[in-house]
C-alpha cells in the first residue's frame, strides 16, 4: 500500500527556474493539500483540492500554481523559483470533511527544495 | 481566525521523565484535534486523534491526549519519556475548509 507518494525527495533550482513537484496518492481521498514546512513556522497550507477540478489558495499560496484533473494526483508547479521557496513542501490526502472517522491526513515523504 | 498555539519551541527531558506539551486552539465549530509526530528527516505520522466521544484520547507509542473543551486545549502527555521519542510534535485542528491548522511545532530532546 504505497499511501501518498511524493518526487522528487531532493531538488535545486536556480532563481527563476520553472519545476513540478508531483503528489499521488492511492487511497481514493477527496482531499488533497501541500503544506510547506519552515523551521519554527510549523506547517503552511499553500493549496488544496476538494475532488477532481476543484483547488482553492491556502495561507500562502503566491508563486504556485496546482490543478486536480484525476483524484489520484496532485501537482504543485512553481512558476519561477525564488530563494524565498527553499523549504520542505509536504502533500497530504484524506478523506472528505464530511466522512465520519476518516479526517485524519496521510503524508508523503516530503520534497526538500532549494533554490539558489 | 483559526489557529493553534503551542506553548513550548524546545523541551529537553531525561529518559524515564514525565512529558506533557501544551496546546491550545481557537476554533468555534466541531473540532477534530490532532497530534502528529516528525522523527528527524522523516515525514508526519499521526500520533492520535479526537473527534468526538471520550475526552481521553490514546494514541500510539504510549502517547495521550486531553481534549478540555473549555480550556480550548489538547496537551499531549506520556508518562515515561524514551530517547527514541525525539523528535519534533505538532499539534493541528482541521478547520472549516478541511485543511489542517498546525501549531508551530515543539521539538523534544531526550537524552540517554
Amino acid at each position: 500500500n504505497a499511501g501518498v507518494t511524493q518526487t522528487p525527495k531532493f531538488q535545486v533550482l536556480k532563481t527563476g527556474q520553472s519545476m513540478t513537484l508531483q503528489c499521488a496518492q492511492d487511497m481514493n481521498h477527496e482531499y488533497m493539500s501541500w503544506y510547506r514546512q519552515d523551521p519554527g513556522m510549523g506547517l503552511r497550507l499553500i493549496h488544496y483540492s476538494v475532488g477532481a477540478g476543484i483547488t482553492d489558495q491556502g495561507e500562502v499560496p503566491n508563486g504556485y500554481n496546482v490543478s486536480r484533473s484525476t483524484t489520484e494526483d496532485f501537482p504543485l508547479r512553481l512558476l519561477s523559483a525564488a530563494p524565498s521557496q527553499t523549504s520542505v513542501y509536504f502533500c497530504a490526502s484524506s478523506y472528505s470533511i464530511g466522512t465520519i472517522g476518516g479526517t485524519e491526513a496521510f503524508f508523503g515523504q516530503g520534497t526538500r527544495l532549494t533554490v539558489v | 481566525a483559526q489557529s493553534v498555539s503551542q506553548h513550548n519551541h524546545h523541551v529537553i527531558l531525561s529518559e524515564a521523565a514525565s512529558l506533557e506539551l501544551g496546546c491550545n486552539y481557537s476554533y468555534g465549530g466541531t473540532v477534530n484535534l490532532f497530534w502528529y509526530v516528525q522523527y528527524p528527516g522523516q515525514h508526519l505520522q499521526l500520533l492520535l486523534k479526537y473527534f468526538s466521544g471520550d475526552p481521553l484520547v490514546k494514541g500510539i507509542k504510549g502517547f495521550e491526549a486531553e481534549f478540555i473543551k473549555s480550556k480550548f486545549s489538547f496537551n499531549l502527555r506520556k508518562p515515561s519519556v524514551q530517547w527514541s521519542d525525539t523528535a519534533e510534535y505538532f499539534c493541528a485542528v482541521r478547520g472549516s475548509q478541511g485543511n489542517l491548522i498546525f501549531g508551530k511545532g515543539t521539538k523534544l530532546s531526550v537524552k540517554p
